[in-house]
């Protein structure tokens, strides 16, 4: 599986899109990125993912570069309750997933 | 659908007690899975199942035995409670095999204390 890079933490107002990048430099062609979340201690919950072109569901946007080295997670207009800790996980399949330490989004008001 | 169901979601043992976590989900699922996530960690697969009586071990298998008798059920037992098996275990489930493609499915947690 491909290694991912985040940041540790982001902060975004409440309203206002929340963008976070996630580093995947040696994915290869068959390797999807998936995004999911984890709301304080609750289980993971899916968001979204992709092999190569944009995608888009009621949550949030999963823009991945041409190069699919890079991609970026955006919530569109962040609440309170979007506040989470945001995994990217590149794997060819979405079995026997690796989850990092991930994200924490901080949104405040 | 209930989804996935975790029981119990809070246990205290002692060290050497061995004790059943249960997991169950009505989604038809064929592809289950246990995850541990210690504090400040992420997830770390124990077992996983493609099917009724197909398992396999994970990145931290030790000191953990599954079984899978049915499309629905997925218990974690431990065999003899220790410290280092203090966390919170995550059961998922998703369509599909190995190689599925499908988000999984998460349940509550179940927050283990071994003392």
């Amino acid at each position: 599986d491909a290694k991912t890079t985040q940041p540790p933490s982001m902060d975004c107002a409440e309203g206002r899109a929340a963008n976070l990048p996630c580093n995947h430099s040696t994915i290869s062609g068959n390797e999807y990125v998936y995004w999911y979340r984890q709301i304080h201690s609750q289980g993971p919950q899916y968001i979204i993912h992709g092999l190569k072109n944009n995608e888009t569901n009621e949550m949030a946007s999963l823009i991945i570069t041409e190069d699919r080295k890079s991609s970026t997670l955006i919530l569109p207009h962040a609440t309170l309750r979007d506040t989470a800790v945001y995994y990217c996980i590149v794997r060819r399949a979405a079995s026997k997933l690796t989850f990092g330490t991930g994200t924490r989004l901080q949104v405040t008001l | 659908n209930a989804g996935v169901t975790q029981t119990p979601k809070f246990q205290v043992l002692k060290t050497g007690q061995s004790m059943t976590l249960q997991c169950a989900q009505d989604m038809n699922h064929e592809y289950m899975s246990w995850y541990r996530q210690d504090p400040g960690m992420g997830l770390r697969l124990i077992h996983y199942s493609v099917g009724a009586g197909i398992t396999d071990q994970g990145e931290v298998p030790n000191g953990y035995n599954v079984s899978r008798s049915t499309t629905e059920d997925f218990p974690l037992r431990l065999l003899s409670a220790a410290p280092s098996q203090t966390s919170v275990y995550f059961c998922a489930s998703s369509y599909g095999g190995p190689t599925t493609i499908y988000e999984q499915y998460f349940g509550p947690g179940t927050r283990l204390t071994v003392t």
